[in-house]
């Protein structure tokens, strides 16, 4: 596509329910992020792929939260039982081979989800 | 623990004011700073910073590093309400980036 595409762009579930957010990153980009970006902060890092490995997990704040990323290509942020501190925006990002966090103008970010637990 | 530190988290100033915003980092091996511009929800990339005393500028925007000092500014001038957003700084370390909270200006008519 022509950019990092993200669904859905708002979801309002209840305190106890699992919610799947899903990114579809630009096409031939072999790296995507998770971030999340809580009302007011800067943004925290979740997870890493490269391709469909995801090398360092440990932005992840617990284990009720997990992600998977198939074919290369599109990724499933998946939320177990959520909280209410679970409410932010999940920014997803994607870059091409050999470039990424280090040029940072390589680096290219979807609209977000923004999810509240209620 | 690496850190991404911005200052002030807000302002507000009148349309045609300049305005500077900081950032501060500690971060191992460092070598580059980025700012970006936060409208909604995507951050849209401004600059990236590699060299001390260089600035870098884009229009009424521009940046400069000092890797002694360890910090950023980011200086807009003639301001318009278009400008409004929220300024975010980031510190590549390996393959993620370490963000600091952001600065959210408000530019008044």
């Amino acid at each position: 596509g022509a950019g990092v595409s993200q669904s859905p762009s708002n979801k309002v579930t209840e305190k106890g329910k699992d919610v799947e957010l899903r990114c579809d990153p630009i096409s031939g980009h072999t790296a995507l992020y998770w971030y999340r970006q809580s009302l007011g902060q800067g943004l925290e890092f979740l997870i890493y792929f490269q391709g469909n490995s995801a090398p360092d997990k440990s932005g992840l704040p617990s284990d009720r939260f997990s992600a998977e990323r198939t074919g290369g290509s599109v990724s499933t942020l998946t939320i177990q039982r959520t909280q209410q501190e679970d409410s932010a925006v999940y920014l997803c990002a994607s870059s091409p081979p050999g470039q990424g966090a280090l040029s940072g103008n390589t680096i290219y970010f979807g609209e977000g989800s923004w999810l509240t637990v209620v | 623990e690496d850190k991404v530190v911005q200052s002030p988290l807000s302002l507000v100033v009148h349309e045609g004011d300049t305005v500077t915003l900081n950032c501060s980092y500690e971060v191992t091996n460092f070598r580059s700073l980025l700012w970006y511009k936060q409208e909604k929800k995507a951050p849209t990339f401004l600059f990236m910073l590699t060299s001390s005393g260089i600035e870098k500028k884009s229009g009424r925007l521009s940046s400069i590093l000092d890797k002694k000092e360890l910090f950023s500014i980011l200086n807009i001038t003639a301001t318009q309400t278009g400008d409004s957003a929220v300024y975010l700084c980031a510190v590549p370390r390996n393959y993620q980036l370490i963000w600091g909270a952001g600065t959210k200006l408000i530019i008044k008519p």
